[in-house]
């Protein structure tokens, strides 16, 4: 099956640690995306990159890091500089020759810090 | 303000009803049109893709886009209990991947 997958569905971190969430796609698509969802506020861009070993700052960079070293993986880290990191995470990819800008999901990773 | 605006709900109808679902921009520079159906605790969905004004239609959906009036809707016919979700509306200018998400929309169909 194509798709997107993520990876773990639920983490619980303390406060003070670094976690990474997984994302991988068998959609061969280029591009590769990070949105966070907080209740009420719909999807914000944190990372994108469009081609392996490049990727840029979206609009709520701060505390996270993320690495594009194989087309089908772009994971990311929550690193302990992200001050209110209880998110529900999601990873998007696009590029499919048809719609280049339509944007298909994962199922989200749910992250709580305790 | 924001860049794209969603009348926020939520919508409660009964089985059968037609839905309508709106959002408004302000970056004349949106030329793709997008609505994702997002269940509870789930990834989102995409349901509509557009890229120019007038209808487009697939199913019980019908994606409306007003480039003139910066406006866009989504309509759902004989609305089902499983249409209730979240609906997302989306949008991105043209060459450039990200994509500026409206608030949500909480639909609820009940029997």
């Amino acid at each position: 099956d194509g798709g997107i997958t993520q990876s773990p569905k639920y983490l619980f971190r303390k406060e003070g640690q670094n976690v990474t969430l997984s994302c991988e796609q068998n959609l061969n698509h280029d591009a590769m995306y990070w949105y966070r969802q907080d209740p009420g506020q719909g999807l914000r861009l944190i990372y994108y990159s469009q081609i392996v070993n490049d990727f840029q700052k979206g609009d709520i960079a701060e505390g996270y890091s993320v690495s594009r070293e194989k087309k089908e993986s772009f994971p990311l880290t929550v690193t302990s500089a992200q001050k209110n990191p209880t998110a529900f995470y999601l990873c998007a990819s696009s590029g499919g020759l048809l719609a280049p800008n339509e944007q298909f999901f994962g199922p989200g990773t749910r992250l709580t810090v305790l | 303000q924001k860049e794209v605006e969603q009348d926020p709900g939520p919508l409660s109808v009964p089985e059968g009803a037609i839905v309508s679902l709106n959002c408004t921009y302000s970056n004349s520079a949106f030329q793709y049109f997008m609505w994702y159906r997002q269940y509870s605790r789930k990834g989102p969905e995409l349901l509509m893709y557009t890229y120019s004004s007038g209808n487009k239609e697939d199913g019980r959906f019908t994606a409306q886009v007003d480039k003139s009036s910066k406006y866009i809707s989504l309509f759902i016919r004989d609305s089902q209990p499983s249409d209730s979700a979240t609906y997302l509306c989306a949008m991105s200018s043209p060459g450039y991947g990200k994509l500026t998400f409206g608030q949500g929309t909480i639909l609820t169909v009940h029997p």
